[in-house]
């Protein structure tokens, strides 16, 4: 029982740099989403999806792309890196119902330097 | 739209004190709500649930009573441990809106021997 799984765990970017984290899930949920947590920040929701091929943004999309072409995978794309983007990242997902608590992966813990 | 407001932290305690973390929701509809922890390193986990007004979630020794009149889910433990020690998030869901999920900021218990 997999669950969510993210990789990678760790990753140093230079500026401008682009590269893509990945999210999959095995649970079948038609809702998925990434946050980035910053110190003091709380989760602040980056996009989300509520299943394949409809994407929307969050409260802080700008600097990231999304996609969902399969129920599984969301993966978040970072376009030019920056410094501002250095967070630990999250994805969670969800199912539709009254149930719908969120699972989570381990993390992506990024730095732009 | 949907929001959560909890307790700012950080609470310091000792080993074997009572706990209360306080958490306060808006919702346009009939929300589930949720308590998640965070342990260092890692991902958001469920803690424990409740589906609707006066419903009582449990775990680990940990409670929470959804109250529709005053529109709270505080997080109470009896006697906390040293093993307690993480970042607590009280959260909701919304049938109405896909699954998704709303976020507290979080609360960083330290729990001292």
């Amino acid at each position: 029982n997999a669950g969510v799984t993210q990789t990678p765990k760790f990753q140093v970017l230079k500026t401008g740099q682009s590269m893509t984290l990945q999210c999959a899930q095995d649970m079948n949920h038609e809702y998925m989403s990434w946050y980035r947590q910053d110190p003091g920040m709380g989760l602040r929701l980056i996009h989300y999806s509520v299943g394949a091929g409809i994407t929307d943004q969050g409260e802080v999309p700008n600097g990231y792309n999304v996609s969902r072409s399969t129920t599984e995978d969301f993966p978040l794309r970072l376009l030019s890196a920056a410094p501002s983007q250095t967070s630990v990242y999250f994805c969670a997902s969800s199912s539709r119902g009254i149930y719908t608590e969120a699972f989570f992966g381990q993390g992506t813990r990024l730095t732009v330097v | 739209g949907d929001s959560v407001t909890q307790m700012e932290g950080p609470v310091t305690l000792s080993e074997e004190a009572f706990l209360t973390i306080n958490c306060t929701y808006t919702a346009t509809g009939y929300p589930s709500l949720f308590w998640y922890v965070q342990y260092p390193g890692e991902g958001l986990q469920l803690l424990l649930k409740a589906t609707k007004a006066d419903d009582k979630g449990s775990n680990k020794g940990f409670e929470a009573t959804y109250r529709k009149e005053t529109t709270s889910f505080h997080l109470e433990k009896g006697s906390v441990q040293v093993s307690d020690s993480a970042v607590y998030f009280c959260a909701l869901s919304d049938p109405t809106n896909a699954g998704k999920s709303t976020f507290g900021d979080g609360t960083t218990l330290t729990v001292k021997p």
